[in-house]
């Protein structure tokens, strides 16, 4: 199957800080989302992107499907955003509907 | 609209016994699956359903069955039970499968599984 490698595996912040994630694949795709599991465990989606940019407020998202990698940018991070973000993707010509996740970025941030 | 429902949110087993874990959508997806989260090793897909009728293997379908007679219901069924099954348990949906490329996976709340 593909591989997903998310970096940092773990970030600590102070509240007001930015922060990028990092999510590398080793295959095409055509199918990438961003999740965020909260501390109660609940998965979020946060963004569809196999491609280009997109912004939700304080967070936005960039996937260059060429270079095989995606960025989750957090802007002015807020205790609420602790937890763990997860990148998922579908490989390109896949057996149907496997949806691959990393092994996820804990974030935490410090009031 | 609840969403996707998972029953029971706890459970605690004996290893050889057998249960069903229940996801029940009211979004009229057609898609529906099955992942389990162990610690370090994200999520895992197990089965999955692209409609009614329609089943198919994920990564990690050994010890599991599922069937989809409704759009529904997708219950998760241990026949016997193993230690190695202690996990939590997501069930997820989307409208029309992830294949398609632009369908959003929606996650139910989770089901924690112990397996003594």
């Amino acid at each position: 199957g593909i591989q997903v490698e998310q970096s940092p595996p773990d970030l600590i912040l102070q509240e007001g800080a930015n922060s990028t994630l990092r999510c590398n694949f080793s295959d095409s795709v055509n199918n990438l989302q961003w999740f965020h599991q909260n501390p109660w465990g609940q998965l979020i989606n946060l963004f569809y992107i196999p491609s280009g940019t997109k912004q939700n407020g304080r967070l936005s998202a960039t996937t260059v499907a060429t270079e095989r990698y995606s960025l989750l940018y957090i802007s002015s991070s807020q205790t609420t955003d602790s937890g763990v973000y997860f990148c998922a993707v579908q490989r390109v010509g896949a057996g149907a509907n496997n949806l691959f996740f990393g092994t996820g970025t804990r974030l935490t941030v410090i009031p | 609209n609840a969403g996707v429902t998972q029953t029971p949110k706890f459970q605690v087993l004996k290893t050889g016994q057998s249960m069903t874990l229940q996801c029940a959508q009211d979004m009229n997806h057609e898609y529906m699956s099955w992942y389990r989260q162990d610690p370090g090793m994200g999520l895992r897909l197990i089965h999955y359903s692209v409609g009614a009728g329609i089943t198919d293997q994920g990564e990690v379908p050994n010890g599991y069955n599922v069937s989809r007679s409704t759009t529904e219901d997708f219950p998760l069924r241990l026949l016997s039970a193993a230690p190695s099954q202690t996990s939590v348990y997501f069930c997820a949906s989307s409208r029309g499968g992830v294949a398609s490329g632009a369908n959003v996976l929606t996650f139910g709340a989770g089901s924690r599984l112990t397996v003594l």
